[in-house]
């Protein structure tokens, strides 16, 4: 069985400082690991992904993402908040060769103050 | 490239009324296809997958089905909706081959049940 915790179903930061999201997961097999960007009313865009390699890896947007199996988490971070990243985030995991069948956690409220 | 497309974007429905979803891929062939629904307050939760035509899995127990007509036309309806059933409603698609690891979303449609 698979599961995905987001902690903090809020974040605030201000504009220029580091953004750090959360996400921990639980998986039986190895797993593929996802971050997702929702802005309101809107679908959900990738903004990275992680399947078998290099562990930090790098998305869209300047955001980046470590995949630690250790601590079994895959926190997604940025160097410096811009206020058009202000959105709805959600880590996700999948199983191999499970495609689209994703688990997701319950997503963290991006707000960056000017 | 490919594309999905979903409609209506909202809906605003009684309860007890009938209910039809559409999604539709383009650019792609033989996709597996998603409906996911997020509640509010809540995360995303997938409702059925598709790996071909006439094929439905269902993940959850509801008042809704799905039904997969033409290789890439997938819809989800009811035929009396709940308050329950209100929510945001994502369509997805994914590949089939070993290097498609991810989902693609739709814009989505925001039910609401009155």
């Amino acid at each position: 069985a698979q599961s995905v915790t987001q902690l903090g179903s809020h974040v605030s930061v201000s504009e220029g400082a580091l953004v750090l999201l959360r996400c921990n997961y639980s998986s039986s097999v190895p797993p593929y690991l996802f971050w997702y960007v929702q802005y309101p009313n809107q679908g959900l865009q990738l903004l990275l992904k992680y399947t078998t390699g290099a562990t930090l890896v790098k998305g869209i947007n300047g955001f980046e993402a470590e995949f630690k199996k250790s601590e079994t988490s895959f926190h997604l971070t940025k160097p410096s908040a811009h206020m058009s990243d202000a959105a709805e985030y959600f880590c996700a995991v999948s199983g191999n060769n499970q495609g689209g069948k994703l688990i997701f956690g319950q997503g963290t409220e991006l707000s960056v103050k000017p | 490239s490919q594309t999905i497309h979903q409609w209506p974007a909202t809906l605003v429905q009684p309860v007890g009324s009938p209910l039809s979803l559409e999604c539709t891929v383009e650019g792609t062939s033989n996709p597996n296809l998603y409906w996911y629904r997020q509640a509010a307050g809540r995360g995303l939760q997938l409702l059925f997958y598709s790996v071909g035509i006439g094929q439905i899995s269902s993940e959850v127990p509801q008042n809704l089905s799905a039904s997969r007509p033409q290789d890439r036309q997938f819809i989800l309806s009811s035929k009396k909706l709940l308050l329950s059933d209100s929510g945001f409603y994502l369509c997805a698609w994914s590949g089939r081959g070993p290097r498609d690891t991810e989902a693609f979303f739709g814009q989505g449609t925001r039910l609401t049940v009155v």
